[in-house]
């Protein structure tokens, strides 16, 4: 299975920061990579798929870069309403796997 | 507006079985690949299974192989996952998910999970 790894597990940020996570993949996923944002006691929601395609009505400010083993999402401006934990996930090949996590905390 | 609803989530001995549902609305279910994904308590997220939208195509991630059975009955708009075995690892919150379009394996629409905890 390809193993994903974000980093950090733990980020500590103010509103209007730059905020960029990382993921990793134990091999090359071409570009076949999605993020999601959850808050506590809510569903995952979809951000980005394909590393870059933003889902319709997410903020512009969110974006993401990267391909083969290498990828990043970009919070361009830090609002209040993304305080929350993101996840990447890999969807090459089977079994699907996801990143184990970066939390977003206030500063 | 599309919404998935799960149930049948609960307390099982270990070695117990349990069936999931997660009943779909507001989108022609029997166009989607449907998926579970599961979330242990303070953990992060682990995809269990995928069924394809004619059912014709089924995959497990590898500790749920043998034990766990995805179906779904797209007359009932209804999703499935039978669990037998269960173990204390498998306590988790299950939630189904929706295929962003056919094949794409990544999810647009997710359920608010069910609890099953495995536990004597």
């Amino acid at each position: 299975d390809i193993q994903m790894t974000q980093s950090p597990s733990t980020l500590s940020a103010s509103v209007g920061d730059r905020v960029t996570i990382t993921c990793r993949a134990s091999q090359s996923i071409s570009r076949w990579l999605a993020w999601y944002q959850q808050k506590p006691g809510k569903a995952p929601k979809l951000l980005i798929y394909e590393t870059s395609t933003l889902e319709s009505g997410v903020p512009s400010r969110f974006s993401g870069s990267g391909s083969g083993t290498e990828f990043t999402l970009t919070i361009s401006s830090l609002q209040p309403d993304d305080f929350a934990t993101y996840y990447c996930q890999q969807y090459h090949s089977y079994s699907l796997t996801f990143g184990g996590g970066t939390k977003v905390e206030i500063k | 507006q599309v919404q998935l609803v799960e149930s049948g989530g609960g307390v099982v001995q270990p070695g117990g079985s349990l069936r999931l549902s997660c009943a779909a609305f507001g989108f022609t279910f029997g166009s989607y690949g449907m998926h579970w994904v599961r979330q242990a308590p303070g953990k992060g997220l682990e995809w269990v299974a995928f069924i394809q939208h004619d059912s014709n195509n089924k995959y497990y991630e590898d500790s749920v192989k043998g034990r766990f059975t995805i179906s779904r009955d797209n007359s009932k708009n209804t999703l499935y996952l039978q669990m037998n075995s269960l173990r204390a690892e498998d306590t988790a919150v299950y939630h189904c998910a929706r295929d962003f379009r056919s094949g794409s394996n990544y999810f647009d629409y997710w359920g608010q999970g069910t609890l099953v905890t495995v536990s004597s």
